[in-house]
């Protein structure tokens, strides 16, 4: 057990659906990680945010947003689904945001969209 | 874009046998190159990770073997278990301040008894 938690564990919806995924990070770290997996890409970083700020920015669609809340967990917002955003999203997280950080990743949130 | 390629795509080994895991990186600023593994219905878990100022680094059974000059780097396996049975992932992340990681596509290995 990693110490990181999501949820929910699955979703499914439709599509042009909007839903968001929650992340609680380990105690004590202040990065969370989004990702996102699938067969074809592989994983894919999307964004982080360090302590409350957005700290880098990846392969996010502008469909999707996050953010980091005060008490650090965060919640990633996908809006108008498509077939092809069905995949595993990871939350990870990480002491700091420098270089060479180790991130502890979650157990996934499995999307589904029909 | 994939700037970490990994291959092969999927690996079947006997117990006891070597698996070897290669990756490839083009961005010379990468200097931080971690391996994770991922059982099925998991999150990745970092393994082992190496900076290209050392050209091997071992912890327990697994290994990587870095070459700066080729940019590859390899995960080997000794004595392989079915219990490594899993997707093997490299990443690579660059020196510019940032934690950020690309990862390779992964590896599917099977150990077979």
């Amino acid at each position: 057990d990693s110490g990181v938690t999501q949820t929910p564990k699955h979703l499914i919806t439709a599509t042009g659906q909007r839903v968001t995924l929650r992340c609680s990070p380990r105690s004590g770290d202040l990065s969370v990680y989004w990702y996102q997996q699938s067969l074809d890409q592989g994983l894919q970083f999307l964004i982080q945010y360090y302590n409350g700020e957005e700290r880098a920015k990846g392969n996010i669609l502008e469909r999707f947003s996050a953010q980091q809340f005060p008490d650090l967990h965060s919640e990633l917002n996908l809006s108008s689904l498509e077939l092809g955003d069905s995949a595993l999203y990871f939350c990870a997280s990480s002491v700091g945001s420098g270089e060479g950080e180790t991130q502890y990743f979650g157990p996934g949130t499995r999307l589904l969209v029909l | 874009q994939q700037q970490v390629k990994q291959s092969p795509q999927s690996l079947i080994v006997q117990k006891g046998g070597i698996p070897i895991i290669n990756c490839a990186y083009e961005n010379t600023a990468f200097d931080y190159f971690p391996w994770y593994q991922q059982f099925p219905g998991k999150g990745p878990a970092l393994l082992i990770a190496i900076r290209p100022d050392v050209s091997e680094k071992k912890e327990g059974r697994f290994t990587i073997s870095f070459n700066k000059s080729a940019k590859q780097f390899s995960l080997h396996i000794m004595d392989s278990q079915p219990g490594d049975s899993a997707t093997y992932f490299c990443a690579a992340s660059a020196n510019s301040g940032y934690s950020t990681l690309t990862f390779g596509k992964g590896t599917m290995l099977l150990v077979s008894p």
